[in-house]
């Protein structure tokens, strides 16, 4: 099965600070790879798909690159409702796998 | 609007089996497929595995197989997941989640329930 490594596990950044996420696949997954922000206890939302299109209603300080193995999230601006753990997950085959997760904190 | 209604809480003894629910609304059934995913305390998100709603066809994620059990019941749009031998690890809020794109299985999740905890203890 292919794994989905994130870096770093957990960042803490001050308000407006640019915040870049890393999501690695063990193997190449094309743009087959989506973005889930979860606040402290809510469900996922999905942010972004096919690594870089940023779903409906999500803020465009999010945005997401990379193709391959190598995938980033960043947030342009970082705002206090952004605390949150990010998961990446690459989806082009089975398993669906997601990352570990990054916890995102206010400094 | 897109809601998947899950069943309640459920605290199970070890080695016992326990089945989840979760019934669809707002769009229809059996054009996107359908994932669980689980989340112990504190920890990450899980993938176990999917079904088709309209085929009943189903992929499970190796660590459970032979555990799981995923079906579905189109006259009442709703998905089960039954999960048999459990042990303490298998403590987790256990979600129901549906795909972005319909009759198209390669996309990620886009709608989920709000989780169903699942506690093991003797």
């Amino acid at each position: 099965d292919i794994q989905m490594t994130q870096s770093p596990s957990s960042l803490s950044a001050s308000v407006g600070d640019r915040v870049t996420i890393t999501c690695r696949a063990s193997q190449g997954i094309s743009n087959y790879l989506a973005w889930y922000q979860q606040k402290p206890g809510k469900v996922p939302d999905l942010l972004i798909y096919a690594a870089s299109t940023l779903q409906s209603g999500v803020p465009s300080r999010f945005s997401g690159g990379g193709s391959g193995t190598d995938f980033t999230l960043t947030i342009s601006s970082l705002q206090p409702e952004d605390v949150a753990t990010y998961y990446c997950q690459k989806y082009n085959s089975a398993p669906w796998t997601f990352g570990q997760g990054t916890k995102v904190e206010i400094k | 609007q897109v809601q998947l209604v899950q069943s309640g809480a459920e605290v199970k003894k070890p080695g016992a089996s326990v089945q989840v629910s979760c019934k669809a609304s707002g769009y229809t059934f059996t054009t996107y497929y359908l994932h669980w995913v689980r989340q112990a305390p504190g920890q990450g998100l899980e993938w176990m595995g999917i079904i088709n709603p309209s085929g009943d066809t189903t992929n499970y994620a190796q660590k459970f197989q032979g555990r799981v059990t995923m079906t579905r019941d189109s006259s009442t749009n709703t998905v089960y997941m039954e999960l048999s031998s459990l042990r303490s690890e298998d403590t987790a809020v256990y979600y129901c989640a549906r795909g972005n794109i319909s009759y198209d299985l390669w996309n990620p999740v886009a709608y989920w329930g709000p989780g169903t905890l699942v506690t093991v203890s003797s």
